[in-house]
């Protein structure tokens, strides 16, 4: 079966540790994108990349980053630097071209105390 | 920079009814989507349009695009209880972004008895 996964589903983390989230897809697309997620609000871009071993900061990078090493692979690191890291972590997909639409993995919710 | 609005955020109705859902949009796009959300869930695509005029339908939700007034709505005939939700639209910046989505706050729909 083709799609994204992200793990963990869930984590706890405590104030001022770095935590890295996981996102995999084995559907052979170019792109790749992480978005977060806050409650009763739309999504934002944190970063994206197009092509193995570049990528580009999003609308709300600080505090985060990224590596892209394998075309299957983007995980997200929150670092200590994220003032408020707490929210719903989605990583999508696409084809670099055609509809461009965006397939989602099934996020990983991030609690910080 | 691109701004996405939806109207209304919040919607209750009852089962058998129609509705219709706007999503606004701030400059030139021709990629516009649709995605519904279930709590707790990820984002699960529901129509791709691609060109002024586009109209598309699956089930009780018809989706259309008017790329000159840069608007799109989400029909809703007959709602049933399964159809709450809350509903995204987004629009593709390709300007500096990588086509990166930009969404709007979402719909959240509850339909009642």
């Amino acid at each position: 079966d083709g799609g994204i996964t992200q793990s963990p589903k869930y984590l706890f983390r405590k104030e001022g540790q770095n935590v890295t989230l996981s996102c995999e897809q084995n559907l052979n697309h170019d792109a790749m994108y992480w978005y977060r997620q806050d409650p009763g609000q739309g999504l934002r871009l944190i970063y994206y990349s197009q092509i193995v071993n570049d990528f580009q900061k999003g609308d709300i990078a600080e505090g985060y980053s990224v590596s892209r090493e394998k075309k299957e692979s983007f995980p997200l690191t929150v670092t200590s630097a994220q003032k408020n890291p707490t929210a719903f972590y989605l990583c999508a997909s696409s084809i670099a071209g055609g509809t461009y639409e965006q397939y989602f993995g099934p996020g990983t919710r991030l609690t910080v105390t | 920079e691109l701004k996405v609005e939806q109207n209304p955020l919040f919607l209750s109705m009852q089962e058998g009814k129609n509705y219709t859902i706007y999503c606004n949009y701030s400059t030139t796009s021709d990629r516009l989507y649709w995605y519904r959300q279930d709590p707790g869930k990820s984002l699960e695509s529901l129509f791709v349009l691609l060109s002024n005029g586009a109209v598309k339908q699956e089930g009780r939700l018809m989706a259309s695009l008017d790329t000159k007034a840069r608007l799109s709505t989400l029909h809703i005939t007959a709602a049933v209880h399964d159809l709450s939700a809350t509903y995204f639209c987004a629009v593709i910046s390709n300007s500096n972004s990588g086509y990166a989505l930009n969404f709007g706050k979402g719909t959240s729909l509850l339909v009642t008895p």
